[in-house]
């Protein structure tokens, strides 16, 4: 079976500090990737996707870039973060072939930005 | 445009009392898929359902049923029997054929349901 992992959980940043928060996918390849942004009042924004190893796309101008290293790694990041940034960060996966496939989250990372 | 609305922001019931969570869509494709998710406060995501446009039956999971009706662009859920456990915010969500390969969700804006024991 299929499994998706984020980490840190939690974590709490200073302004202008850099940002990792890292995904891997188990049990499955050349998976879509995903990372989404729900802020306050839970609306969830689609940050990035990725097709493929090296293959970003980005829905909206902002502070953070994405990087997929490998078939399975997604990696969110900024090299300064705003107060802005703040929330609550999910990574996602779904299979290629088709349309309208799954798309299944992790576990979630809380990003606090003081 | 596509797009997905849950007018309802927030809903209360006491503990075996049904409950229905209303979406209404939009889009322009023929092609499209649906999804309900659940979002327990510890934040992770569930995937509850998916269904296609070109299938218009009704589901029952257990308690949770699905109604999807093309002539009013719904596609509502509803608990039965709710219990303490279903506490959570309910998220619809709509996928384009015309997406590809991407997949690209558009969710509503969510649904928290407080069951009171």
């Amino acid at each position: 079976s299929q499994t998706i992992h984020q980490w840190p959980a939690t974590l709490v940043q200073p302004v202008g500090s850099p940002l990792s928060l890292e995904c891997t996918v188990e049990g499955t390849s050349n998976p879509n990737l995903y990372w989404y942004r729900q802020a306050a009042g839970r609306g969830l924004q689609l940050l990035f996707y990725s097709v493929g190893i090296g293959q970003i796309s980005s829905e909206v101008p902002q502070n953070l870039s994405a990087s997929r290293p490998q078939d399975r790694q997604f990696i969110l990041s900024s090299k300064k973060l705003l107060l802005s940034d703040s929330g609550f960060y999910l990574c996602a996966w779904s299979r290629v072939l088709g349309s309208g496939n799954t798309i299944y989250f992790g576990e979630g990372s809380w990003l606090t930005v003081v | 445009a596509q797009k997905v609305t849950q007018a309802q922001t927030e809903i209360s019931v006491v503990e075996k009392e049904d409950v229905t969570l209303d979406c209404v869509y939009e889009t322009r494709d023929t092609t499209y898929y649906l999804f309900w998710y659940k979002q327990p406060p510890s934040g992770e995501l569930v995937f509850l359902i998916r269904r296609n446009s070109f299938d218009e039956q009704n589901e029952i999971s257990g308690r949770y049923s699905w109604n999807f009706q093309k002539s009013t662009s719904s596609f509502n859920f509803t608990i039965t029997a709710s219990q303490v456990v279903d506490s959570a915010v309910y998220f619809c969500a709509l996928s384009e054929a015309t997406g590809g390969a991407t997949n690209k969700l558009i969710f509503g804006t969510g649904t928290l349901l407080a069951v009171q024991p």
